[in-house]
């Protein structure tokens, strides 16, 4: 599989901040995943992306597809310290059952 | 509710030592998924059950093999643990592979964290 630029890294905010996180491929995906995944768990499916340039939300969560195909963000609006958590994209092309991964951004949150 | 459920939640093998891990789901899902997580690193797919079609990534070690017996129960056995197994172990489930569709989001479970002593 193919390993996405996903940035930032890693996110040191205050609580209340707005969070902005993206990832990028050389490839075109037909699906965009979001995941957060917090310390001994399995990853939680955010928010699920199917069409370009679609623009989805839930709760204080809105995540993008790029109109390119090659492209999503996720935002979090009013971040709360239960945030805190490491946050992967996956895109899932035409090719096969694998999700590509993003490195993941890690979120601390301080009160 | 329905979830995909992974037993133990931790194992300690020794090194060499054959060890089975399990997930089983309630959600129906055609599609199972075995990934290895290991520290800091994105999940890396390792192989997929579709019903019981077996479908085994190019780059998983033949020490890694799988069973699913049924559309509920999914089994990763290593054969012969080394330490550079010593990994999250995730079981994920979805209904099937259609583009651009709630098909292909994956569901995972809360993961096998993996000891190799």
């Amino acid at each position: 599989g193919q390993q996405l630029n996903q940035s930032p890294q890693s996110m040191f905010i205050q609580e209340g901040e707005d969070v902005s996180m993206n990832c990028t491929s050389s490839s075109i995906f037909n699906t965009w995943l979001w995941y957060k995944q917090e310390p001994g768990e399995g990853p939680v499916l955010l928010i699920a992306l199917y069409k370009a340039g679609e623009l989805t939300s839930n709760g204080r969560l809105t995540a993008q597809f790029g109109i390119t195909r090659k492209d999503s963000f996720l935002n979090i609006s009013a971040s709360i310290p239960s945030d805190v958590g490491i946050y992967f994209c996956a895109g899932l092309s035409n090719s096969g059952y694998a999700l590509n991964f993003g490195k993941g951004t890690s979120l601390l949150v301080t009160p | 509710d329905a979830m995909v459920i992974q037993n133990p939640r931790y194992q300690v093998t020794q090194f060499g030592k054959p060890v089975t891990l399990s997930c089983s789901q309630t959600l129906n899902h055609n599609v199972m998924y075995w990934y290895q997580q290991k520290s800091s690193q994105a999940p890396k797919l390792l192989f997929h059950y579709y019903d019981k079609d077996f479908n085994n990534e190019a780059d998983t070690p033949d020490n890694f093999q799988s069973r699913r017996p049924n559309t509920s129960f999914c089994f990763l056995d290593i054969r012969s643990p080394g330490l550079g197994d010593a990994a999250m172990y995730l079981c994920a489930t979805s209904r099937g592979l259609l583009a651009a569709s709630s098909y292909n989001e994956q569901f995972f479970g809360p993961g096998t964290r993996l000891t190799v002593l």
